[in-house]
């Protein structure tokens, strides 16, 4: 079993819809981080998390320590959302756990 | 930006024959990553460097070899390049040892090994 699991592995919605990608990690961490990753290859960091919630813009991460569990969201997606989200969470060696993506694809 | 480049961005070679590929940045970052990316796999550590001269294997180093001779350059080298090998290679960067870092990515380069 992958220490870092996302769900789903594909998304495909439509413009305007609430996109929620999860990512749940089964070590102890310091921090998670998520990324994206464009359709032309270029990975890019989003968020690092340590605890509660940030927000940029349309896309909303959080975390929640006790349950292992964290969410990133993105509201009114637009199809140039569409990317790879890659959650990975920092363990106690200071390591990156890397999960294996969520393709989002956004039709118009 | 952390400015990191790769090189080459793409290559094509044959089994059997040696391979380097080169990350280099202007950041002055202290730790540099050698990942590979594989359709139905995450990011998966090959080697990694915490400083000029020091560096260290990661879940995949089999079969390859990293060098750090200045701060600025991190080498990765297929002494004998095999099919396996073939996958698309991100280089990264952080400053420092902290988790609180976040890493900055080169922008991949893709080995085609025949």
């Amino acid at each position: 079993k992958n220490e870092v699991e996302q769900s789903p592995q594909n998304l495909t919605a439509q413009e305007g819809e609430f996109i929620t990608i999860n990512c749940s990690y089964s070590v102890g961490i310091s921090a998670l981080h998520w990324l994206q990753q464009h359709p032309g290859g270029g990975i890019v960091s989003l968020f690092m998390l340590s605890s509660g919630k940030k927000k940029h813009g349309r896309l909303i991460a959080t975390i929640n320590i006790q349950e292992k569990h964290s969410s990133l969201h993105i509201t009114a997606s637009h199809p140039r959302d569409s990317a790879v989200y890659i959650c990975a969470v920092r363990d106690s060696n200071y390591q990156l756990i890397w999960g294996a993506g969520t393709k989002l694809i956004i039709k118009p | 930006d952390a400015g990191i480049t790769q090189s080459p961005r793409h290559k094509v070679t044959e089994t059997g024959t040696p391979v380097t590929l080169r990350c280099h940045q202007t950041e002055n970052h202290r730790y540099m990553y050698w990942y590979r990316q594989d359709p139905g796999h995450g990011l998966r550590l090959i080697h990694y460097s915490y400083g000029v001269k020091d560096t260290d294997k990661g879940e995949v180093s089999d079969g390859y070899s990293v060098s750090r001779s200045k701060t600025e350059d991190f080498l990765l080298t297929l002494e004998s390049a095999t099919s396996s090998q073939t996958s698309v290679y991100f280089c990264a960067t952080q400053e420092g040892g902290s988790s609180y870092n976040e890493q900055f990515f080169g922008p991949g380069t893709r080995l085609t090994v025949l």
